[in-house]
């Protein structure tokens, strides 16, 4: 079954610290996966996707298909980073959306 | 653009009765998907609308249902309710011109309390 598992509810990091936010899916068709974030009193809005390739606000995410992760990363976490992180899956074979539970990045200064 | 916008911001009803909630996309946008979020827990897919016809639909029973209108604003219907439908509902909108296939774009939810 298809599913996408983000194993940290809470993830409390210091200023200036590397940040991993881990997200491990499950499909058996070519996926394509995004993070989403949500700011205190914010929509949820989209933060990057695999097929961008591309670095937004410092955070990367690189798709590893052997592993079945897309991992979000960033070397050195900022207060403002402070959000609630959702890992999602779009299953092209099914056309149905997966998003995973999430996980609150909280960065102490 | 007010971006995706979506009424009432909240509601309150009770077992049994039926409630449609209602979204209006970015403009230019013609998908529509529709997500249930419970308390701690991601959003959960219910539908997607592409062109006024359903395109994908996720685990949730018939009580559900959801159409889109000619204009792309789109509505969800939840029928006989239950107190396990009280969640926050957002409607997403996706397409060009604004961001491409795929990327949602979310409004700010209706938060829906069963009684």
């Amino acid at each position: 079954a298809q599913r996408v598992t983000q194993p940290e509810k809470l993830l409390s990091v210091f200023k200036g610290a590397p940040v991993e936010l881990k997200c491990n899916y499950s499909y058996s068709g070519s996926p394509e996966l995004f993070w989403y974030v949500q700011y205190s009193r914010q929509r949820l809005q989209l933060l990057l996707r695999h097929i961008s390739r591309e670095s937004i606000k410092g955070f990367t995410a690189d798709l590893n298909k052997g592993e079945t992760s897309f991992h979000l990363k960033k070397p050195f976490a900022q207060e403002e980073d402070s959000a609630m992180y959702y890992c999602a899956l779009w299953a092209n074979n099914f056309n149905k959306f997966y998003f995973g539970s999430g996980t609150k990045l909280n960065v102490k200064p | 653009d007010a971006g995706v916008t979506q009424s009432p911001t909240h509601l309150i009803k009770t077992r049994g009765q039926q409630v449609t909630l209602r979204c209006s996309p970015i403009s230019g946008h013609k998908s529509v998907s529709w997500y249930q979020q419970v308390l701690g827990q991601g959003p959960q897919f219910i539908f997607q609308y592409y062109e006024k016809e359903e395109r994908g639909r996720g685990n949730f029973p018939d009580r559900f249902s959801a159409r889109q209108f000619p204009n792309y604003s789109s509505e969800l219907n939840v029928n006989a309710l239950l107190l396990g439908d009280s969640a926050l509902y957002l409607c997403a909108s996706s397409g060009p011109p604004v961001g491409g296939k795929n990327i949602q774009y979310f409004g700010a939810g209706t938060r829906l309390s069963v009684l």
